[in-house]
């Protein structure tokens, strides 16, 4: 049973850098799949934030990538997302998923339950 | 990238059929055929329902069908249950190599 679960601060200071780690258990984190970020600001849509495979290759929103990077611990079979210098308007519900294909074909077939990560100061 | 159209909402009464529809550009949805649709009820995660416009993920039941035609594509739901209810988003590729999501549709069951 493959499962996700993301951590990491609920509130974070505007200006500051927001930090989350999704763990992966019931799937090894470098089997093949691409490892997704997505966001879902409160009582609005999804935003894919970027997705990443267990070489380092990296895909990112191109509204975002000036402030996010995204990283993959093999050795610990997690991967995380940075964001930098945040404002309110980054304050939204975190998820991270499993894309079992080329990381941008917006296929995630399994899902973290989610993370509410408020910016204020 | 912009977002995907989708319709605010749709309605229908159990046992009806509805269709979503989720209309994109030739960069996205008309040229590749890497639409998937999420179903996410109220305070849970989105859950994959269809991938690669028609294809269902095990545990999805059949009532649950994808199509595209040009640079739109359609999930339908036949048989409307209650427990259908729920937001529904579509996404795609782009031809940026990144990921678009619609802006999500409101299923009521009447």
């Amino acid at each position: 049973q493959v499962q996700l679960q993301e951590s990491g601060p609920g509130l974070v200071k505007p200006s500051e850098t927001l930090s989350l780690t999704c763990a992966v258990s019931g799937c090894s984190i470098s089997s093949g799949y691409y490892w997704g970020w997505i966001r879902q600001p409160p009582g609005k849509g999804l935003e894919w934030i970027g997705s990443i495979y267990h070489s380092g290759t990296t895909y990112y929103n191109p509204s975002l990538k000036s402030r996010v990077t995204i990283s993959v611990d093999t050795s610990k079979n997690h991967f995380s997302v940075k964001l930098s210098s945040v404002t309110a308007a980054d304050t939204a519900v975190y998820y991270c998923a499993r894309d079992p294909y080329g990381g941008t074909w917006g296929h995630f077939d399994y899902w973290g339950q989610g993370t509410l990560v408020t910016v204020s100061s | 990238q912009s977002a995907l159209t989708q319709p605010p909402s749709v309605s229908g009464s159990p046992g009806q059929s509805v269709t979503i529809s989720c209309t994109g550009t030739s960069s996205d949805v008309g040229s590749y055929n890497r639409v998937s649709w999420y179903q996410q009820p109220p305070g849970t995660a989105p859950k994959l329902v269809i991938y690669e416009v028609s294809y269902r993920p095990s545990g999805v039941p059949d009532r649950f069908s994808g199509s595209k035609s040009g640079n739109t594509a359609s999930l339908t739901i036949s048989g409307l249950q209650a427990e259908d209810e729920g937001d529904y988003y579509c996404s795609s590729y782009t031809s940026s190599t990144t990921v678009v999501f619609g802006g999500g549709t409101k299923l009521t069951v009447l």
